[in-house]
């Protein structure tokens, strides 16, 4: 069974930085591309950030280009998001999601997404 | 950045009816169309892809259709686990947006 356990979500203050991981189970991590969506409370989703399989391709929304950086490890089985210089509008639940093909390309839709966690910036 | 607006916003509907919810692109997007599902407290749930390719488990009543910049997700007869919130997402190209959601209400 494919699982996707995010982790490292809190309360911030505006400016300071937070390292989000996502632990993933149940099939071939690396070969996957993978990514971060998050959503807004009671808002709808953007995608925020991929990277493919061996990471040489990454991308970024641009609303987080330049503070955010996605990594991953395959032989953890874990992908990351580090964010910093936070803003309340990142104030979000961030979703680890999974690229729909096993080509370890980037595709950027999504069949498996994790349950998320909460990352609140606030003063 | 390619734009992706949903209609309508609130569909009020019951179990039996069929209903639409269209979704159209500021510009063309080659057909690289996904649906979602979400339900309050969930992750979203992949439905379709590529316009109108159907995801493995999803049931037949779900199906999606359109081309070019208009798009339409159709549930043939609506059954009390649908309702839920929709998205359409286009993966042409970045910034890969989703529209702004149709939740699908009871009547």
């Amino acid at each position: 069974e494919v699982q996707l356990v995010e982790s490292g979500g809190g309360l911030v203050q505006p400016g300071m930085s937070l390292r989000l991981s996502c632990t993933a189970s149940g099939f071939t991590f690396d070969d996957y591309a993978m990514y971060w969506v998050r959503q807004a409370p009671g808002k709808g989703l953007e995608w925020v950030s991929g990277i493919n399989w061996n990471s040489r391709t990454i991308d970024y929304a641009d609303s987080v280009r330049g503070r955010f950086t996605i990594s991953r490890d395959n032989a953890k089985n874990s992908l990351y998001l580090q964010m910093n210089s936070l803003r309340p509008e990142d104030t979000a639940l961030y979703y680890c999601t999974r690229d729909f093909y096993n080509s370890g390309s980037p595709n950027y839709y999504f069949d498996f997404w994790g349950q998320g966690t909460l990352v609140t910036v606030s003063s | 950045d390619i734009q992706m607006t949903q209609s309508p916003s609130t569909l009020s509907a019951s179990v039996g009816d069929r209903v639409t919810i269209t979704c159209r692109a500021s510009q063309s997007i080659n057909g690289w169309l996904a649906w979602y599902q979400q339900k309050p407290g969930k992750a979203p749930n992949l439905l379709i892809y590529k316009a109108s390719s159907l995801e493995s488990g999803v049931p037949s009543r779900f199906s999606g259709s359109g081309s070019g910049t208009e798009f339409t997700l159709t549930i043939s007869s609506l059954q009390p686990d649908d309702f839920a919130t929709y998205y359409c997402q286009q993966y042409n190209s970045h910034s890969y947006t989703f529209g702004q959601g149709t939740k699908l209400e009871t009547k």
